[in-house]
């Protein structure tokens, strides 16, 4: 299986920050990168696929980039509703796996 | 408006079986995949396999390969995910999410299916 590595685990950062959350995946995985949101109590929801673009209705301070082995998310002037936990996933090869999350909570 | 409606919340006993439900809407379900993902309590996401509604093509993580059986009933556009004797380490919240593919990105999601085995 393709392992994926996020960091940090965890930040902590103010409304208006900009923070940026890796994931690194053990092998090449092209663009096959996915991003996702998950707060307290609720489903995950998916802002980012294949590694760069915004699904609809996402606001464009989230970004992603990135490709092969190494991808960012990147979270512009940080908004309250955007404290939450955020994972990556892989869907390149099968089973598709996702990364162990990075938690980001208010300072 | 595309909606995956899960089931309620289950609490069982070790060795007793359970089927949980994700009701589609909104899309044609033949076009698309459905996901179930786990998230143990406190834990990340693990996705456990996938099914292709037009023909009910399905595929297993290896980690849940023969733990539990993926199924579908085009009829009413709903997959179910079943367990034939529950363990205590099934406790779990169960997600369906909609998937392009079997392994591509999974958008939307269920609200989710609380399942709690204790004795």
């Amino acid at each position: 299986d393709i392992q994926m590595t996020q960091s940090p685990s965890s930040l902590s950062a103010s409304v208006g920050d900009s923070i940026t959350i890796t994931c690194r995946a053990s092998q090449s995985i092209d663009t096959y990168l996915n991003w996702y949101q998950q707060k307290p109590g609720k489903a995950p929801n998916l802002l980012i696929y294949i590694a760069s673009s915004l699904q609809s209705g996402v606001p464009s301070r989230f970004r992603g980039r990135g490709s092969g082995t190494d991808f960012t998310l990147t979270i512009s002037s940080l908004q309250p509703e955007d404290f939450a936990t955020y994972y990556c996933q892989q869907s390149f090869l099968a089973p598709p796996t996702f990364g162990g999350g990075t938690k980001v909570d208010i300072k | 408006e595309v909606q995956l409606v899960q089931s309620g919340a289950e609490v069982k006993k070790p060795g007793e079986s359970l089927r949980i439900s994700c009701k589609t809407s909104g899309y044609n379900f033949y076009t698309y995949w459905i996901a179930w993902v786990r998230q143990m309590p406190g834990k990340g996401l693990e996705w456990m396999g996938s099914i292709y509604f037009a023909d009910s093509d399905t595929t297993y993580s290896p980690a849940f390969q023969g733990q539990v059986t993926i199924s579908a009933d085009k009829s009413i556009s709903t997959a179910h995910l079943q367990w034939s004797s529950l363990k205590a380490s099934d406790t779990a919240i169960y997600y369906c999410a909609r998937g392009d593919t079997a392994r591509g990105w999974f958008d939307p999601w269920g609200q989710g299916t609380l399942v709690t085995v204790s004795s």
